[in-house]
């Protein structure tokens, strides 16, 4: 148990279907992030909240919706998506720094999407 | 700037042979670095860090990374390899974009019987 928790683990869409992804950690940590992971592709950083605050956004396609209503939940809403979506999303958390450094990442087992 | 580079995309070893996966960083100071590793289907599992105290740093299952700043490495070790270790490994580094973390692209161990 990792103490950061993702459902649902597998989710298949279409195209113009609506879903959310949802993360939930136990750890008391202040900062979340959403990563995309796609074969052959290094890990992306798609988005980091800050204390509920949106403090990184990586050039993200707007069908990606991120939402943060405190410090324990994070989701990714998902709209009108495309085939090549279809990756490994990770959420992770961790214990922001002084000086703002994000310190070690504690990773959920991660929202496996497939785009039709 | 910050970056890591992975000299390895796979590393295929006998079980019970020694196992060295390669990282090289660069940093305009002393940066914290971490290993992590993923298993198929699995989210990413820290391995060890070094956060500039000791420059051997021991991990779980086995693993340990020696920080050297004069060769800016920060390599990988088990000195016996098993089954279990096969999966994905992934060099880090602190210190990117608004203090985030930076990947490497990951280095592949297959583990043979």
């Amino acid at each position: 148990e990792t103490g950061v928790t993702q459902t649902p683990r597998h989710l298949v869409m279409g195209m113009t279907n609506k879903k959310s992804l949802k993360c939930e950690q136990h750890l008391g940590h202040n900062a979340m992030y959403w990563y995309k992971q796609s074969a052959k592709k290094p890990l992306e950083l798609m988005f980091v909240y800050n204390f509920k605050e949106q403090t990184e956004n990586n050039s993200v396609p707007s069908r990606f919706s991120p939402e943060c209503p405190n410090s324990s939940h994070l989701f990714l809403h998902l709209h009108t998506l495309q085939p090549e979506d279809s990756a490994l999303y990770l959420c992770a958390s961790s214990l922001r720094l002084a000086g703002g450094n994000a310190g070690e990442l504690f990773f959920g087992e991660g929202s496996r999407l497939t785009v039709l | 700037a910050q970056s890591v580079t992975q000299l390895d995309s796979h590393v295929s070893v006998s079980e019970g042979t020694p196992v060295l996966l390669r990282c090289n960083y660069s940093s305009s100071y002393s940066p914290s670095l971490f290993w992590y590793v993923q298993h198929p289907n699995k989210g990413l599992q820290l391995l060890l860090k070094y956060t500039s105290a000791a420059t051997l740093v021991k991990g779980i299952n086995g693993f340990e990374a020696e920080f050297k700043k004069s060769e800016t490495s920060f390599h990988l070790t088990k000195p016996s390899a098993h089954m279990s270790d096969a999966a994905e490994y992934f060099c880090v580094v602190s210190g990117g974009s608004q203090g985030n973390l930076i990947f490497g692209k990951g280095t592949k161990l297959s583990v043979k019987p």
